[in-house]
């Protein structure tokens, strides 16, 4: 089974502070998401990563970077937090069937 | 663009009762469907997908979805609600020509009654 793992599992920071969120796998998927989670809104995607050092946008973008340097780590970054960012992140990569699998997501909370 | 509708935000069904949770999509040609679950403060579990071929598709924990293609439509069911299958259930549709990027609904909360 694919291992994916993230962290931190939880924080907690002040707006304005850079937030840095990590997504690990342990097998060599080329296909790498960052989702996020809010009531009444399902799951939306941030970015994505298509191999090392190639990734694009997704439909909440704004406010949100990533890196993808070695193809067992993905990075999402938030530059300058706000409360609106207040959220649950996961991470899912992409299996050969085309199935996402997800990690135990991030809490994070903005204050 | 692909988009998945999910019409019931909230179900509540009692035990042994039937179940039936309702998803619509859009997407221009054949799609990718999957029906995730979700219990609180866990992550999401695949539960079943649908490709191509049989449109009557099983998945796991007694669940089973039907593809109806002039109906736009994914809809999941268990004949049999058990206490434990209460949770949030996502459906989603996954574009296999850009990316594996997956659209998901809102989600159905379901809540199981003893």
């Amino acid at each position: 089974d694919a291992g994916i793992t993230q962290s931190p599992r939880h924080k907690v920071t002040e707006t304005g502070t850079p937030v840095t969120l990590r997504c690990h796998q342990t097998e060599n998927h080329r296909y790498m998401y960052w989702y996020r989670q809010d009531p009444g809104h399902g799951l939306r995607l941030i970015h994505y990563s298509y191999g090392v050092k190639d990734t694009d946008k997704g439909e909440v973008s704004d406010g949100y970077s990533v890196s993808r340097s070695k193809t067992e780590d993905f990075l999402l970054t938030l530059e300058s937090a706000t409360s609106s960012q207040t959220s649950v992140y996961f991470c899912a990569i992409l299996r050969s069937s085309y199935e996402q699998y997800f990690g135990p997501g991030t809490r994070l909370t903005v204050t | 663009a692909q988009s998945v509708t999910q019409p019931d935000i909230h179900i509540t069904v009692s035990e042994g009762a039937s179940l039936e949770l309702r998803c619509n999509y859009s997407y221009g040609a054949t799609p990718y469907l999957f029906w995730y679950v979700q219990s609180p403060g866990q992550g999401l579990q695949l539960l079943l997908k649908y490709f191509s071929g049989d449109t009557l598709v099983q998945g796991i924990k007694g669940f089973e979805a039907e593809f109806k293609r002039s109906q736009s439509s994914f809809n999941l069911r268990k004949p049999s609600v058990h206490w434990s299958d209460a949770a949030e259930y996502f459906c989603a549709v996954g574009d296999n020509t850009n990316a594996g990027k997956s659209t998901f609904g809102d989600g159905t909360t379901l809540t199981v009654k003893p």
